[in-house]
């Protein structure tokens, strides 16, 4: 496996299930981050972490509950969903240099498509 | 006033031409802006970074930075048909990890 691999490329939920999303990164980073892309929309950062501690935190509703066990998985826990959280969510990794500093430059996986019915 | 505005098209440009896109931003402070290429139903690729105020060409791609400005614009070459996508530019601020995305301009190279 190389680059970032998301889990499960596509999912089918109604609003009182419990799912979640997995990212996997292979590149030797250590900042893993989730975006959320939505038809005609800029993607939407929601989370980062950098070295497993999350350090952004976009005001995202809380039946979105991230987790990060080490620098190279990421998991987006979903539960009590809307229609309107239907969208791509995207995983993405990067290198940090120092600090807080990072190159910036964000190696994205192939995304998860949701769908809440 | 959006973060980081572009135009989203479609660009249509015939198989050879220069595709020209724009982007600017409104946070002065950015340091960091990035071109990612994005196919339909695929994700996001990182084409070009620049970092400092001129050009910088990679192959056919040239970015070019005009920080007085607050302008980021991508030079495509001998466009072909396989550049037909959605071409996303981002702007990362000060430190930190936040990185702002445009919604994108959708390109179509005619054959």
């Amino acid at each position: 496996e190389t680059g970032v691999t998301q889990t499960p490329r596509h999912l089918v939920m109604g609003m009182t299930n419990k799912k979640s999303l997995k990212c996997e990164q292979h590149l030797g980073h250590n900042a893993m981050y989730w975006y959320k892309q939505s038809a005609k929309k800029p993607l939407e950062l929601m989370f980062v972490y950098s070295l497993e501690e999350r350090v952004e935190n976009n005001s995202v509703p809380s039946r979105f509950s991230p987790e990060c066990p080490n620098s190279s998985h990421l998991f987006l826990h979903l539960h009590t969903l809307q229609p309107e959280d239907s969208a791509l969510y995207l995983c993405a990794s990067s290198h940090r240099t120092s600090g807080r500093t990072n190159t910036g430059e964000l190696f994205f996986g192939e995304g998860s498509r949701l769908t809440v019915l | 006033q959006k973060e980081v505005e572009q135009n989203s098209g479609p660009l249509s440009v015939p198989e050879g031409a220069i595709a020209s896109l724009n982007c600017t931003y409104s946070d002065r402070g950015s340091q960091s802006f990035f071109w990612y290429r994005q196919y339909s139903g695929k994700s996001p690729e990182l084409i070009m970074s620049i970092y400092s105020n001129g050009d910088k060409e990679d192959g056919r791609f040239t970015a070019q930075l005009n920080k007085a400005s607050q302008y980021v614009s991508l030079l495509i070459r001998d466009s072909q048909p396989s550049d037909s996508a959605t071409y996303l530019c981002a702007v990362r601020g000060t430190g930190g990890f936040k990185t702002i995305f445009g919604a994108g301009t959708r390109l179509f190279v005619k054959a």
